[in-house]
């Protein structure tokens, strides 16, 4: 079956630090993939999202590539700001079910 | 648009009570999910629904069951609420995919229901 796993956090950074997430999936077929993203006391939204290999996401500085080649699809941006602290979950898509990362806690310190 | 709205925001409920989680969704979509989420394990799907009147398990289908008598609403439903259930749910709906392969399917989530079960 499909499977998604995110490296553990809390991640702490401080403002304008470079950001990456790891993000790698099993999957049978070829999913889609996504970066959502759960600020405190909200559900989920969707950051980012690539449904092809190679295929390139980004939205709000953030990016993340779909490697067929390393089953991965590790979320990055350059500079980080204390607005960007919150839960980040990768997830894959085949057919009708979402598969979810156990989640990354990111904290910006100004 | 409201987009995905959930009730209640809270609830706490003694073991054995019953208690029915309402989602509403006012984008037409045709899919719509129930998943919990619990401390270091992410989302995991309860149960689903691909249209009217239709519903399918998920991955954690015990001690739940559901309904989608009307294509905006999916409700929850806790028949013997047990501490195990302690959660935090949270509804999504998509719109339907098409084309020869899977294609990509954007989830939008409600708030999420916080429920103590002690």
């Amino acid at each position: 079956g499909n499977s998604v796993t995110q490296m553990e956090g809390p991640v702490t950074l401080s403002e304008e630090a470079f950001l990456t997430i790891n993000c790698t999936y099993t999957a049978t077929g070829y999913p889609s993939l996504f970066w959502y993203v759960q600020y405190p006391g909200e559900g989920l939204q969707l950051l980012l999202k690539a449904t092809k290999a190679d295929d390139k996401g980004s939205n709000k500085g953030f990016e993340a590539t779909y490697r067929k080649e390393t089953t991965s699809f590790h979320l990055e941006k350059g500079s980080v700001q204390v607005s960007d602290s919150a839960v980040y979950f990768c997830a894959s898509h085949f057919r009708r079910a979402l598969t979810f990362g156990s989640g990354t806690r990111l904290q910006v310190q100004p | 648009n409201a987009g995905v709205t959930q009730t209640p925001k809270f609830r706490v409920l003694k073991t054995g009570q019953s208690m029915t989680l309402l989602c509403a969704q006012d984008m037409n979509h045709e899919y719509m999910y129930w998943y919990r989420q619990d401390p270091g394990m992410g989302l995991r799907l309860i149960h689903y629904s691909v249209g009217e009147g239709t519903t399918a398990k998920g991955e954690v289908p015990d001690g739940y069951n559901v309904s989608r008598l009307k294509k905006q609403n999916f409700l929850l439903g806790l028949e013997s609420a047990a501490p195990s259930q302690t959660s935090v749910y949270f509804c999504a709906s998509s719109p339907r995919t098409s084309g020869p392969r899977p294609a990509y399917n954007e989830q939008f989530f409600g708030p999420g229901t916080r429920l103590t079960v002690l």
